[in-house]
């Protein structure tokens, strides 16, 4: 059974660029959840697709865009990179909608807006 | 919405000794409360969740209690080993967030146990 992955680990892009960051959930997962953590603090909910359609957002700007797929990877898209963008992005899959039977997180993409 | 505090952000314990992190929660709907370790480097992960149908759980030197009525819930780690060394975040699910799996996490606490 292979875990969540994440692509890439780290990430350098200049203030107002685009950047994807890929997920593959784990093995048998159909939900995948984004979180965003700065340094320091804990991980914020971005997102949550389900059956390839976001079924709930936290506060986060529609500059934060997501997909996923009918393998239940996912990509979470962010235009015009800002510097407070700079922060762990967590992807987390779960076997049901509802994450009472836990997350399991990926390890990370370290993302750094210059 | 929901909201978490935990305390302290930092602990620092004797190898052997017991660790205890307290976190409160907001919104008395919530009903499902898990603690992640954070490793350097790594993603959260579970170690340890409970339901509010229940008060306490343990799994071998980890145990977290549950109290409703004060909304309040802990995670206890006994005879506490270097490798418990981490990141800890509580969580509770936002129960104002419809059928999602949203979590809103505590700050953290930076856990260290001295050999």
């Amino acid at each position: 059974e292979t875990g969540v992955t994440q692509s890439p680990t780290h990430l350098i892009k200049t203030r107002g660029q685009q950047v994807t960051l890929r997920c593959s959930s784990q093995s048998g997962h159909n939900t995948v959840s984004w979180y965003q953590q700065a340094l320091g603090q804990g991980p914020q909910f971005i997102f949550q697709y389900y059956r390839e359609e976001e079924n709930g957002r936290g506060n986060f700007p529609p500059r934060f865009s997501g997909l996923q797929f009918p393998n239940y990877s996912s990509e979470l898209n962010v235009n015009a990179l800002e510097l407070d963008d700079s922060a762990l992005y967590l992807c987390a899959s779960s076997s049901r909608q509802g994450a009472y039977y836990g997350y399991t997180f990926g390890s990370g993409t370290r993302l750094t807006v210059v | 919405g929901e909201n978490v505090e935990q305390h302290p952000s930092t602990l620092s314990v004797q190898e052997g000794d017991s660790a205890v992190i307290k976190c409160t929660y907001s919104d008395s709907a919530s009903n499902y409360f898990p603690w992640y370790k954070q490793e350097l480097g790594k993603g959260p992960q579970l170690i340890i969740d409970i339901r509010s149908n229940v008060g306490e759980k343990k799994d071998q030197r980890i145990a977290v209690t549950l109290n409703k009525t004060a909304k309040h819930f802990s995670l206890h780690i006994t005879e506490t080993q270097p490798e418990d060394s981490a990141v800890y975040f509580c969580a509770a699910r936002d129960h104002g967030s419809g059928n999602t799996g949203k979590l809103i996490f505590g700050q953290g606490t930076t856990l260290q146990v001295k050999p």
